[in-house]
């Protein structure tokens, strides 16, 4: 079956280390996205891709990085330089134009220790 | 992008019918009107899309009026399964958007 997985489910990180998450999918999606949601909120948009070997800041890049090498990869590096990382990273894909539905991973749950 | 507007919450009993308002006043003639569901700990579920008047699937169905201002999201005779948050996307036609989700209306099933 067709779908994104993220690994790992869940991820502990010493402070100042930089962590990586990955985003697989296999449906042949052009558009993949990172989002982060802290308890009871809603989901904030990271990082997305288009098109592999480019990406475009969302509203809260800052302390994260991305590469999209290829079109069913787009890992997300959790930075020393976010200050508060932990929370719940969701990843999606979505085929893009003339169809608007996005596909999610079951995301990863990052703790910092 | 359209913002929306929708309940913090909502309660339920099992087996009623469901309404979920979304109001966005501010779409666009391109834009399509998207309801996602997501409960705790896993990524949102997409339920249902529409452009006007009104959508039905399996799960769901979407009225949306003719000046397409606001949406309602009808849930028929929900169980406690039913117990998520859904969240109301106003989304551009033909590319791709920076979508951001907003905090979603929170429905409780009760028994």
């Amino acid at each position: 079956d067709g779908g994104i997985t993220q690994s790992p489910k869940y991820l502990f990180r010493k402070e100042g280390q930089n962590v990586t998450l990955s985003c697989e999918q296999n449906l042949n999606h052009d558009a993949m996205y990172w989002y982060r949601q802290d308890p009871g909120q809603g989901l904030r948009l990271i990082y997305y891709s288009q098109i592999v070997n480019d990406f475009q800041k969302g509203d809260i890049a800052e302390g994260y990085s991305v590469s999209r090498e290829k079109k069913e990869s787009f890992p997300l590096t959790v930075t020393s330089a976010q200050k508060n990382p932990t929370a719940f990273y969701l990843c999606a894909s979505s085929p893009g134009t003339g169809n608007y539905g996005y596909t999610f991973g079951s995301g990863t749950r990052l703790t910092v220790v | 992008l359209a913002k929306t507007t929708q309940p913090i919450s909502m309660d339920s009993y099992e087996g009623q019918e469901v309404n979920i308002t979304c109001s966005h006043n501010n779409i666009a003639t391109n834009d399509y009107i998207t309801w996602y569901q997501q409960f705790p700990s896993q990524g949102p579920r997409f339920i249902i899309q529409g452009y006007k008047t009104k959508v039905t699937n399996e799960v769901a169905s979407l009225f949306i009026p003719a000046d397409r201002k606001s949406s309602t999201l009808s849930l028929p005779r929900v169980s406690l399964s039913d117990t998520a948050v859904y969240y109301c996307l106003v989304v551009i036609s033909g590319g791709y958007q920076k979508v951001t989700f907003g905090t979603g209306t929170k429905l409780q099933v009760i028994p």
